[in-house]
């Protein structure tokens, strides 16, 4: 079944840090470029991050430059996000995304169910 | 503000047609390929149009996409009620080396 699945979620306190994880299954891994989009409660999509299928590039969106880090682990069929000096501001649903198609020219094929963030103050 | 602009709530009678519109600029639509995600309220987007117009494995032939110079048009024709979500429109914007996303549009089927 071709799926993935985020974890790492919770609560917070505001300047402190997380990990999420993302663990696809039913394909392979590292031939897709992955995405982390999230969305505030009762707020639209926000993209967050992006890294190509081999780890070579990555980008994100002005608000969490500095602070997350997108990786992943090809190896173990694992991306992450870590998330340091989190602010309440980034309380949202963490979605993974695969991407499909070429750069920049993708589109978000397979989205995962999304795990929670909440930063307190 | 997003970058990209969609209406923020259209609505349509069962079996009718509606259109929602997405605006952006040179940088992000007019250079750049465009998809529409639909989000039924406590669940993941799931991609309907991609490359402007086509349309994924089991996506049905009532969504259709356009797309002219810096807006897109996401179409959607004989409305159920199955259809009520949020519909998000998105592509690469190259000045912000980032993917954007739309507002987001709450279509209500009457």
């Amino acid at each position: 079944q071709v799926q993935m699945v985020e974890s790492g979620g919770g609560v917070v306190q505001s300047g402190r840090s997380l990990r999420l994880s993302c663990a696809p299954s039913g394909f392979t891994f590292s031939r897709y470029g992955m995405h982390w989009v999230r969305q505030a409660p009762g707020k639209g999509l926000e993209w967050v991050a992006v890294i190509w299928f081999d780890g070579s590039n990555k980008f994100y969106t002005d608000s969490v430059k500095g602070r997350f880090t997108i990786s992943r682990d090809n190896s173990k069929n694992t991306l992450y996000l870590q998330m340091n000096s989190l602010r309440p501001e980034d309380t949202a649903v963490y979605y993974c995304a695969r991407d499909e198609g070429y750069y920049p020219n993708w589109y978000f094929d397979l989205w995962g169910r999304g795990t929670l963030v909440t930063v307190s103050s | 503000q997003s970058v990209l602009t969609q209406p923020p709530s259209v609505s349509a009678a069962p079996g009718q047609k509606v259109t929602i519109s997405c605006s952006g600029s040179s940088s992000n639509i007019g250079n750049n390929d465009v998809s529409w995600y639909q989000q039924i309220p406590g669940t993941a987007p799931k991609a309907l149009i991609y490359e402007n117009k086509k349309r994924p494995s089991g996506i049905p032939d009532r969504f259709s996409g356009s797309k002219s110079g810096t807006s897109a048009t996401l179409g959607i024709t004989g409305l159920q009620t199955g259809d009520e979500a949020d519909y998000y429109c998105g592509t690469w914007d190259s000045s912000l080396s980032g993917w954007v996303f739309g507002g987001g549009t709450k279509l209500t089927v009457l």
